[in-house]
């Protein structure tokens, strides 16, 4: 069993859905999550950062946190077409706990169309 | 300074074949990292380095696989005698030594022929 579970998709909504994206992991020790959006062909670009449980909203994307769960959401409201691109999450024990090493989630690919 | 940069952004090589790929992280990250990521999956963590210094290297990493960061800035990685199996997206990333997310720079691609 992988350390981050995560939907690959495909996922295809319409333009100006609220898209939920998430991940489940299993690593008890991870304090740090992350979503990142990567295009075709590119690396990937950091969208949201939180610490611990809680909620984190950045304009149209809300990040939610659930510790106990071991679970994680990134929200989109209002959909565009140039959110198309596959959503990755990740996750790290920290500075003291490996060094700031991140662990991907496969990533979910989003579609959204006109 | 504009960000993470990657050269080459893509590689044809032959099996057998050594590739040195070069990352240019943003002056002020003390961070540097490597993760190789294959069609459908996320990235994978290779090794990172704090300043020059190279403080863990994966089990992905086997022999054929060597990286660098002289004098704490650009870094390499270098892969020996190539098989099909390292076809892959080749990522660096650079953070603050405080931690915070990473930025990423575009990849190198490699095609092992």
């Amino acid at each position: 069993q992988k350390e981050v579970e995560q939907d690959p998709g495909p996922l295809s909504v319409p333009e100006g859905a609220i898209v939920s994206l998430n991940c489940t992991y299993s690593n008890s020790a991870f304090q740090y999550f992350m979503w990142y959006r990567q295009y075709s062909r590119k690396g990937p670009e950091l969208l949201m950062y939180t610490y611990s449980s809680g909620n984190k909203e950045d304009g149209r994307f809300t990040a939610q946190v659930d510790k106990s769960s071991k679970y994680i959401s990134l929200f989109i409201r209002d959909s565009q077409p140039s959110d198309s691109a596959t959503y990755l999450c990740a996750m790290s024990a920290g500075l003291t706990g490996g060094g700031n090493k991140l662990t991907f989630g496969t990533g979910t690919q989003l579609k959204v169309e006109l | 300074d504009t960000g993470v940069s990657q050269n080459p952004r893509h590689k044809i090589t032959k099996r057998g074949q050594n590739v040195t790929f070069r990352c240019d992280p943003i002056s002020e990250h003390n961070r540097l990292y490597w993760y190789r990521q294959t069609l459908g999956q996320g990235p994978e963590f290779l090794t990172y380095f704090q300043n020059e210094a190279q403080l863990e290297k994966s089990r992905l990493l086997s022999d054929r696989f060597s990286a660098e960061r002289p004098k704490g800035s650009f870094s390499t990685l270098e892969i020996q005698r190539t098989e099909q199996g390292d076809s892959a997206m080749y990522l660096c990333a650079s953070s603050f030594l405080t931690g915070g997310g990473y930025t990423f720079g575009s990849g190198t691609r490699l095609t092992v022929v």
